[in-house]
């Protein structure tokens, strides 16, 4: 089946740790998406990337950092530079522009 | 004024109601709109896309009203099983393709 999967699923780290979520798709999107999602709040875009090896800052960038080096993967690396990085964060593929997203299961991120 | 506003809710209504809700967005040039379930601590997934002249899917309604700037999500028949949070998505076309997120609404369908 394509999809697109997130891991882990959950996953806990001490403050002042850098750490990388996993996202690999194979549906053979150009397009690859990164959000946050705080509790009760709405979906807020943290990177994007429309091709392999490029890659623009969403609306809340800071503290975090992406690359693109295949066309399946896009991990999403949480720096310590992140001041509240604790959220559900969500991987989504596009196939084209103005189609719909496609979501991985997402990661729930805890940082004490 | 934010991109893209939805009412929070929650709107509680009691099995078979018919609901509406509402999506406003301030890009004029938008170009696509969705309506997607997301169920509580988990992934959004995708309900309808919204098409000019309005689309249905089984008891679900969406409409686009491009002149007022806003789209709609009509659940006739209300079942159980639809309580959720109903996100509406628009591409807004700011710096190429990006997908803006409403807030979400939250639907409880009570016995």
């Amino acid at each position: 089946d394509g999809g697109i999967t997130q891991s882990p699923k959950y996953l806990f780290r001490k403050e002042g740790q850098n750490v990388t979520l996993s996202c690999e798709q194979n549906l053979n999107h150009d397009a690859m998406y990164w959000y946050r999602q705080d509790p009760g709040q709405g979906l807020r875009l943290i990177y994007y990337s429309q091709i392999v090896n490029d890659f623009q800052k969403g609306d809340i960038a800071e503290g975090y950092s992406v690359s693109r080096e295949k066309k399946e993967s896009f991990p999403l690396t949480v720096t310590s530079a992140q001041k509240n990085p604790t959220a559900f964060y969500l991987c989504a593929s596009q196939r084209a522009n103005n189609s719909p997203l496609h979501f991985g299961n997402g990661t729930r991120l805890t940082v004490t | 004024r934010k991109e893209v506003e939805q009412d929070p809710g929650p709107f509680n209504v009691p099995e078979g109601a018919t609901v509406a809700f509402n999506c406003t967005y301030s890009n004029s040039a938008s170009q696509s709109f969705f309506w997607y379930r997301q169920d509580c601590r988990k992934e959004p997934k995708l309900l309808m896309s919204v098409y000019s002249s309005g689309n249905e899917d089984g008891r679900f309604t969406a409409q686009l009203n491009r002149a007022s700037q806003y789209i709609s999500l009509l659940i006739r028949d209300s079942k159980l099983s639809d309580s959720a949070t109903y996100l509406c998505v628009v591409n807004t076309g700011n710096a190429g393709n990006m997908l803006t997120f409403g807030g979400g609404t939250r639907l409880m369908v009570k016995p």
